[in-house]
């Protein structure tokens, strides 16, 4: 396909898992951006790959979030002991550089029971 | 930080007629500011953006101004079809700075 993908589209699983959450980004962009988005809000920023490294991981909440893009395409956003307050939809997105325009995936739905 | 605000949080507006949606933000650095369409359990679409270099840019019946003196921005849908309706987004971005500030977001509805 030629837009970003995520998977799976949706997670339900119950309070103290681990997750993991994929993003296939658009092919041949080398920024990777992750978001959350919380019902009636915009996005908020997770983290920024510039190719395979974290360029800025600001947005994380806490060290339960953490994220990888070991090859340089696609990301794994891997959370442990999820909490309820984690419920919200993930967003990956991809430009072609930096400071291109970013372009998203469909997200995933997490929800922690 | 940056600080994106965004009004009005709902908009009905009848078939054909003009929508207008404004955004503030809070950071004179900011220098690129991007709109996006969100439709029910999709991911947000980029659908015209600007920076801080050019005032007005248009695309069919969307188009963008900026004003960096008042630090605003707005998005104007003329010819409003039901297709429009969805949820819009404004963001900003700040020199130096990847992540895009969010706006809450406007419910546009579109009446027949």
């Amino acid at each position: 396909g030629a837009g970003v993908s995520q998977t799976p589209s949706n997670k339900v699983t119950e309070k103290g898992k681990y997750v993991e959450l994929r993003c296939d980004p658009i092919s041949g962009h080398t920024a990777l951006y992750w978001y959350r988005q919380s019902l009636g809000q915009g996005p908020e920023f997770l983290i920024y790959f510039q190719g395979t490294g974290a360029a800025d991981d600001s947005g994380l909440p806490n060290d339960r979030f953490f994220a990888v893009r070991p090859e340089g395409s696609v990301s794994t956003l891997k959370i442990q002991r999820t909490e309820r307050g984690d419920s919200a939809v993930y967003l990956c997105a991809s430009s072609l550089e930096a400071n291109q325009p970013q372009h998203f995936g469909d997200g995933t739905r997490l929800s922690i029971l | 930080g940056e600080n994106v605000e965004q009004h009005p949080s709902t908009l009905s507006v009848q078939e054909g007629d003009s929508a207008v949606i404004k955004c503030t933000y809070s950071d004179s650095a900011s220098n690129y500011f991007p709109w996006y369409k969100q439709e029910l359990g999709k991911g947000p679409q980029l659908i015209i953006d600007i920076r801080s270099n050019v005032g007005e840019k248009k695309d069919q019946r969307i188009a963008v101004t900026l004003n960096k003196t008042a630090k605003h921005f707005s998005l104007h849908i003329t010819e409003t079809q039901p297709e429009d309706s969805a949820v819009y987004f404004c963001a900003a971005r700040s020199s130096g700075n990847y992540q895009l500030i969010w706006g809450a977001g406007t419910k546009l509805i579109i009446k027949p």
